[in-house]
C-alpha cells in the first residue's frame, strides 16, 4: 500500500497568487514526521518545512504553511504569494517513528509539479 | 559544512558491466541513505545506514544491488550486471539521527545504461 499519496500530477498558478499541494498518508504509527522537498529543474533536492506527529501547530516557514490534520491524515503544502522560482517538482515524505525510536527511512510520495505563470 | 557529494556525476556504461558509486555525506551525519528516481517520479528508497551498520534494504532491491559504508564514513553502492531498468538518477542523503532530522542530498549519480 502507498504510505503517501500525491494526486496532483500537475497544478498552475498565477504569480502571486496561494496555492495548495495536497498529501495524504498512511501509518499506524502514533509518532512519525512529514516533510515536503522541492525539486527545481536542476535536480537538487531543497527542504522546505517538517511536522511532527505531536505538533499542535501547524508548522510554517517564510511563505511555505503545512495544513495538517491528523484525523483525515494529510499534510497539504500550502505556498502564499507564488513566484516564479517556484516552478518544481514538489514531494511529500514520510518518517514513521516506529518502536523504541525513530526509524531512519523517508518515504517519498509520486510528486506534483507546480507551474508558476506570469 | 561542504554537503553531500556524489561521485560521479554521470556514468555511461554497457549491459552487463558493473559500476560502482561513491557517496561522502556531511561529516557530523551518522545516518546515510541510498534513493533512486527517474524522470517525473519521486526519490524511491534503496537502503540507508546508522553509522557502518546498513539498518534496512528496501525489498524490491536487487541481489544485484550492494551498498556498503565501511568506518561509517564514506559509502559506495555497487551494481553488478547492469540492466536497462537500471538507468536512473542515484541519490545520497545524510541526515542525524532523530525523527525530525531532515535529509541532506547530493546532487546525484545519473546512470545510462546502453
Amino acid at each position: 500500500a502507498q504510505k503517501i499519496t500525491q494526486t496532483q500530477p500537475g497544478m498552475f498558478v498565477q504569480e502571486k497568487e496561494a496555492v495548495t499541494l495536497d498529501c495524504t498518508y498512511d501509518t499506524s504509527d502514533q509518532s512519525y514526521g512529514l516533510f515536503w522537498y522541492k525539486q527545481p529543474s536542476s535536480g537538487e533536492m531543497i527542504f522546505l518545512i517538517y511536522q511532527g506527529s505531536y505538533d499542535e501547530q501547524n508548522a510554517t516557514e517564510g511563505r511555505y504553511s503545512l495544513n495538517f490534520q491528523k484525523a483525515r491524515k494529510s499534510a497539504n503544502l500550502v505556498i502564499s504569494a507564488s513566484q516564479l522560482g517556484d516552478s518544481a517538482m514538489y514531494f511529500c515524505a514520510m518518517r514513521e517513528g516506529g518502536y523504541g525510536g525513530s526509524q531512519g527511512n523517508l518515504i517519498f510520495g509520486k510528486g506534483t509539479k507546480l507551474s508558476v505563470k506570469p | 559544512d561542504t554537503g553531500v557529494s556524489q561521485d560521479p556525476r554521470h556514468k555511461i556504461t554497457k549491459r552487463g558491466q558493473n559500476v560502482t558509486f561513491r557517496c561522502d555525506p556531511i561529516s557530523e551525519h551518522n545516518r546515510l541513505y541510498w534513493y533512486r528516481q527517474t524522470l517525473g517520479q519521486g526519490p524511491e528508497f534503496l537502503t540507508y545506514f546508522q553509522n557502518e551498520a546498513q539498518l534496512e534494504k528496501s525489498r524490491l532491491l536487487s541481489d544485484r544491488f550492494s551498498a556498503e559504508r565501511p568506518k561509517g564514513s564514506f559509502s559506495t553502492l555497487e551494481i553488478q550486471r547492469t540492466e536497462q531498468g537500471d538507468s536512473a538518477m542515484y541519490l545520497c542523503a545524510s541526515s542525524s539521527t532523530g525523527l525530525s532530522e531532515k535529509l541532506f542530498f547530493g546532487s546525484g549519480t545519473q546512470l545510462s545504461v546502453l
